[in-house]
């Protein structure tokens, strides 16, 4: 899976854009960019995924640049349930065979809403 | 329908002791991985189970064990507990087949050890 980057911590303004940064330099062609949130004291949890293109669900939209090497999460009110750790993963979006399940998490960045 | 459950939420053991924790998945998964997260730290991989075997391991010494029953639940096994194996363990599920994408994973909300 390709190594991530991410800012370890962010603050944000109840109601306001949050924008979550992520570089993924090393991203193979196969690899899809997922992000998983944690709120505290549960497992994570999926947001969205995507390989090139921008990608909107209702939860939040995902923007990938053109070369790959980065990515912005972009939650567009957010609020203080999406106070969290948020984990930008780099994999393969079918994991094929029998290796399912396997995430390779890094420290995330620890989103902040404020009121 | 209920999510991936785990049991205990909690529990405190003593250093050289063994360890059971138990995982049910959600309702029509059928594969399980076990996870570890450290305080402060991203999850870590284990082992994940199909088919009641072992299909793949993370960067874990033996004392890491496991079992997958034919009801599709799990077992995580820890022998000759260290200090340093106090941690959120966390169970995923997932269903295999076709279409089956690393978007479909969900989480438990975990087990916390703690080794004095």
């Amino acid at each position: 899976d390709a190594k991530t980057t991410q800012p370890p911590s962010m603050d944000c303004a109840e109601g306001r854009a949050a924008n979550l940064p992520c570089n993924h330099s090393t991203i193979s062609g196969n690899e899809y960019v997922y992000w998983y949130r944690q709120i505290h004291s549960q497992g994570p949890q999926y947001i969205i995924h995507g390989l090139k293109n921008n990608e909107t669900n209702e939860m939040a939209s995902l923007i990938i640049t053109e070369d790959r090497k980065s990515s912005t999460l972009i939650l567009p009110h957010a609020t203080l349930r999406d106070t969290a750790v948020y984990y930008c993963i780099g994999s393969p979006l079918n994991a094929g065979g029998t290796s399912y399940g396997k995430l390779t998490f890094g420290q995330g960045t620890i989103l902040t809403v404020h009121p | 329908d209920a999510g991936v459950t785990q049991s205990p939420t909690h529990l405190i053991k003593t250093r050289g002791q063994q360890v059971t924790l138990r995982c049910s998945p959600k309702s029509g998964h059928d594969t399980v991985s076990w996870y570890q997260q450290a305080l402060g730290q991203g999850p870590q991989f284990i082992f994940q189970y199909y088919e009641e075997e072992e299909r793949q391991r993370g960067n874990f010494p033996d004392r890491f064990s496991g079992h997958q029953f034919p009801n599709y639940s799990s077992e995580l096994n820890v022998n000759a507990l260290l200090l340093g194996d106090s941690a959120l363990y966390l169970c995923a599920s997932a269903q295999t087949g076709s279409g089956w994408t690393n978007e479909k994973l969900f989480f438990g909300s975990g087990t916390q050890l703690s080794v004095l």
